[in-house]
């Protein structure tokens, strides 16, 4: 099994949709959570960080972390195409360990 | 603005020819990374230097070395290139290992 689990897609909505993006993981040491975009030929995009389980919000995204179902989700509301792209879940352990990634979700939002 | 940067953006070498990829930041930023992605997968890390402190993963080939003389910068070298190594080099920079990465947009890698 892997450390953290993602299900590449690809994933296609109409312009407007919610669209909901997971991961799990294994390891519950794991206790920050992070969510990146990644654009065609492009580096990865911080978009979300968080360290406990509930909720964030930042304008049309909200990260979920659940520590106890060892789940962790990405909600885009209202999508856009601009939308479109790969988004990566990744996690760090608690000291000097390096992130894990997940596979990333490719995702295209169709207007 | 750009905080992390990469160049060059695009880098051909031919088979064996020794090739070195750069990194830049205005972050200062105690940790720099470099990671290989191939296509449709997730970045790999190589290694990451906090501070001068150099860390290599298990399994980065031999191949594959880095320096970083300051602060600042940081070079991928690799020494001999093969076809397997063509892919795209992301550098990345976090103030500690356990803060989120800022990436630079990469240098992609072909191989002749």
């Amino acid at each position: 099994q892997k450390e953290v689990e993602q299900d590449p897609g690809p994933l296609s909505v109409p312009e407007g949709a919610i669209v909901s993006l997971n991961c799990t993981y294994s390891n519950s040491a794991f206790q920050y959570f992070m969510w990146y975009r990644q654009y065609s030929r492009k580096g990865p995009e911080l978009l979300m960080y968080t360290y406990s389980s509930g909720n964030k919000e930042d304008g049309r995204f909200t990260a979920q972390v659940d520590k106890s179902s060892k789940y962790i989700s990405l909600f885009i509301r209202d999508s856009q195409p601009s939308d479109s792209a790969t988004y990566l879940c990744a996690m760090i352990y608690s000291g000097n360990t390096p992130l894990v990634f997940g596979k990333g979700t490719r995702l295209s939002v169709i207007a | 603005d750009a905080m992390v940067i990469q160049n060059p953006r695009y880098q051909v070498t031919q088979f064996g020819k020794p090739v070195t990829l750069s990194c830049s930041q205005t972050l200062n930023h105690n940790v720099m990374y470099w990671y290989q992605q191939k296509s449709s997968q997730a970045p790999k890390l190589l290694f990451h230097y906090y501070d001068k402190d150099f860390n290599n993963e298990a399994d980065t080939p031999d191949n594959f070395q880095s320096r970083r003389p300051n602060t600042s910068f940081c070079f991928l070298d690799i020494r001999s290139p093969g076809l397997g190594d063509a892919a795209m080099y992301l550098c990345a920079t976090s103030r500690e290992v356990h803060q989120p990465q800022h990436f630079g947009d990469g240098t992609r890698l072909s191989i002749l």
